[in-house]
């Protein structure tokens, strides 16, 4: 596609519950990276695909958090059992090559709402 | 691991007048610095970047420079228009490495 793509845009979801976060990322980035911002915040890494594998996911913040990534495209992010510090927009962004030496593209990013 | 600290939180600047954000870094194997610009409900978008084989690059009203020995590096925005408001941050990395970002400066453009 034209650019990243993430859905949904807005997700409020009830304490407890699990929730699916998609990527789209521009076809033919081979790397892909998953960012949280809670409000007012900057950018905290969470995951980094290089392909279909995740050579880093060093900043997930727990074992609740999982992502995964198929067909060197779309990815996943999944919580489990949501806590109310869950809360932020989850960003995703993708590079044409599997390093920080190329600019991140980066979606408009997933507002979750933990009630 | 790369910190990346940056200076101010916000800025507001009078239209027309200059704004220059900071910020410094901790690896000195970092080699690539790049500026996202980031306005309300959208993802940071690329705005300009310096690799350190380079001290300057200028695109237009914005200017990157690096300074490799101090490990810091500063965006230069001139004649600030209303459009510049938003948050800016800066990142940097290694190669086959992620980007640190910064905390983010939020700018403002007084008219």
């Amino acid at each position: 596609g034209a650019g990243v793509s993430q859905s949904p845009s807005n997700k409020v979801t009830e304490k407890g519950k699990d929730v699916e976060l998609r990527c789209d990322p521009i076809s033919g980035h081979t790397a892909l990276y998953w960012y949280r911002q809670r409000l007012g915040q900057g950018l905290e890494f969470l995951i980094y695909f290089q392909g279909n594998s995740a050579p880093d996911k060093s900043g997930l913040p727990s074992d609740r958090f999982s992502a995964e990534r198929t067909g060197e495209s779309v990815s996943t992010l999944t919580i489990q059992r949501t806590q109310q510090e869950d809360s932020a927009v989850y960003l995703c962004a993708s590079s044409l090559v599997g390093t920080g030496g190329g600019g991140y593209t980066f979606g408009s990013g997933t507002r979750l709402t933990v009630v | 691991g790369e910190n990346v600290e940056q200076h101010p939180s916000t800025l507001s600047v009078q239209e027309g007048d200059s704004a220059v954000i900071k910020c410094t870094y901790s690896d000195s194997a970092s080699n690539y610095f790049p500026w996202y610009k980031q306005e309300l409900g959208k993802g940071p978008q690329l705005i300009i970047d310096i690799r350190s084989n380079v001290g300057e690059k200028k695109d237009q009203r914005i200017a990157v420079t690096l300074n490799k020995t101090a490990k810091h590096f500063s965006l230069h925005i001139t004649e600030t228009q209303p459009e510049d408001s938003a948050v800016y941050f800066c990142a940097a990395s290694k190669r086959q490495e992620k980007l640190t970002f910064g905390t983010g400066t939020r700018l403002t453009i007084i008219p």
